[in-house]
């Protein structure tokens, strides 16, 4: 089946700190993926997403390019701000299979100023 | 472009009560939605897919007469969570999207608390 695993949190970084959430998967097909981010009380939202090996989604200074080769997708940011507090979740979608996603755990960042 | 609104966004009742979300797509029409529900510092669990017309496909486990998934149009999904107990309350989130293989657009949720 498809898997999600990624980073338990809380990940706690100081402001202008480097941040690296770690994100891998398990797919029965070919599958694109994402990082959603939820911010408190919220839904989710759309942070970034890759649909073939070695594209690199970004936004908002986070970037995670797709790697086939080690089944990963990690999500990177150089320089995190008090406002990326939130958690986030890895997730895959497999194409054809009913536009389903498949979740990670979610990783809770808090960054302090 | 793309916004799923999502009403309430919070709801407090009495148990044995049921209770109606709304899923609504604003800008798009949207070909499926779907629900969730999400427990405290816990990942999302999907509940059930729902295609406009037809009957929702709900995942193992997942009560259909607990939970009435109703998709009347393009542009609404309704969750009504039946005879609601404290064991229902949870944060219901509702997605949707625009065409096969593209991403889910997320409403903002709605948090139940059943006394």
């Amino acid at each position: 089946g498809n898997s999600v695993t990624q980073m338990e949190g809380p990940v706690t970084l100081s402001e202008e700190a480097f941040l690296t959430i770690n994100c891998t998967y398990t797919a029965t097909g070919y599958p694109s993926l994402f990082w959603y981010v939820q911010y408190p009380g919220e839904g989710l939202q759309l942070l970034l997403k890759a649909t073939k090996a070695d594209d690199k989604g970004s936004n908002k200074g986070f970037e995670a390019t797709y790697r086939k080769e080690t089944t990963s997708f990690h999500l990177e940011k150089g320089s995190v701000q008090v406002s990326d507090s939130a958690v986030y979740f890895c997730a895959l979608s497999v194409h054809n299979a009913g536009n389903m996603l498949t979740f990670g755990g979610g990783t809770r960042l808090m960054v302090k100023p | 472009g793309a916004v799923v609104s999502q009403h309430p966004s919070w709801v407090i009742c009495k148990s044995g009560t049921s209770v109606k979300i709304e899923c609504r797509s604003l800008d798009f029409q949207a070909t499926t939605m779907f629900w969730y529900r999400q427990f405290p510092k816990q990942s999302l669990m999907l509940m059930a897919t729902s295609n406009e017309g037809s009957k929702a496909t709900y995942e193992q486990g997942v009560e259909k007469d607990k939970f009435l998934i109703n998709h009347a149009s393009l542009t609404l999904s309704t969750l009504t969570v039946t005879s609601a107990h404290p064991e229902d309350s949870s944060f219901y989130i509702c997605s949707a999207i625009t065409g096969v293989n593209q991403p889910q657009h997320f409403g903002d949720g709605t948090r139940l608390s059943i006394l």
